[in-house]
């Protein structure tokens, strides 16, 4: 939604390339996570985020409180990296931290 | 890694019946959650439940209830369909005050007609 916004909303790669997805917070985000959705519509996660930096394999994300934004960046893009990627940002909502996911930035990775 | 269970995969039903779908996870965490991820792929939480508490409800309509026998099943149950509720609904847990990322299972998709 608005609260959380991301870009691309669409992306297309060549394999073996590097890109870059973003994620804006108009909300007081104290944790962001990555997911990524596959064909088959599953929801998997790849990245919990406090403020600072993580890496796994050819991903890395960031996740910027101050300047409330996180960034997922793919490296040497593969044909199974394609699908749609969310970010979810979580903040305090009375008692309880929720999830405000963004509108999610399609992805397809192409030979 | 499947550790959260939905069933059914996919559901057809017609305006004003109910429905009732199921969601176990063997994660053993303390908290589980109701999605709903419409058409444009928009994923808004309508529900989550922490130690067989209600502690979030997004001004989601009547019809939507939840029912969890014990922390580790979250069943969704809607009196009365719509065709706006004609979505996908995803059930997710994780541990509450860890901070934990939250785990998705596959998800249930609802086509009233």
């Amino acid at each position: 939604g608005d609260k959380v916004k991301q870009s691309p909303s669409a992306l297309s790669l060549q394999e073996g390339t590097n890109s870059a997805l973003r994620c804006n917070f108009s909300i007081a985000a104290t944790t962001v996570q990555w997911f990524l959705q596959n064909p088959r519509g599953s929801l998997i996660n790849l990245f919990y985020l406090v403020p600072g930096t993580k890496e796994n394999g050819r991903l890395k994300s960031t996740f910027n409180s101050k300047e409330s934004y996180s960034t997922l960046h793919i490296r040497d893009a593969q044909l199974e990296d394609s699908g749609t990627y969310f970010c979810a940002a979580e903040a305090i909502s009375g008692s309880f931290n929720k999830l405000t996911f963004g509108a999610g930035t399609r992805l397809a990775v192409c030979p | 890694e499947t550790a959260v269970f939905q069933t059914p995969n996919y559901h057809v039903t017609q305006v004003g019946n109910e429905v009732s779908f199921n969601c176990k996870q063997t994660l053993g965490h303390d908290t589980m959650y109701w999605y709903k991820q419409d058409s444009k792929k928009l994923l808004k939480i309508m529900f989550s439940y922490n130690n067989k508490q209600l502690i979030v409800n997004e001004t989601v309509p009547r019809r939507f209830s939840p029912q969890s026998s014990d922390k580790a099943h979250l069943n969704l149950r809607i009196k009365s369909v719509e065709p706006e509720d004609s979505a996908v609904y995803l059930c997710a847990s994780s541990n509450w005050g860890d901070q934990d990322t939250q785990y998705f299972g596959p998800g249930t998709r609802l086509l009233v007609l």
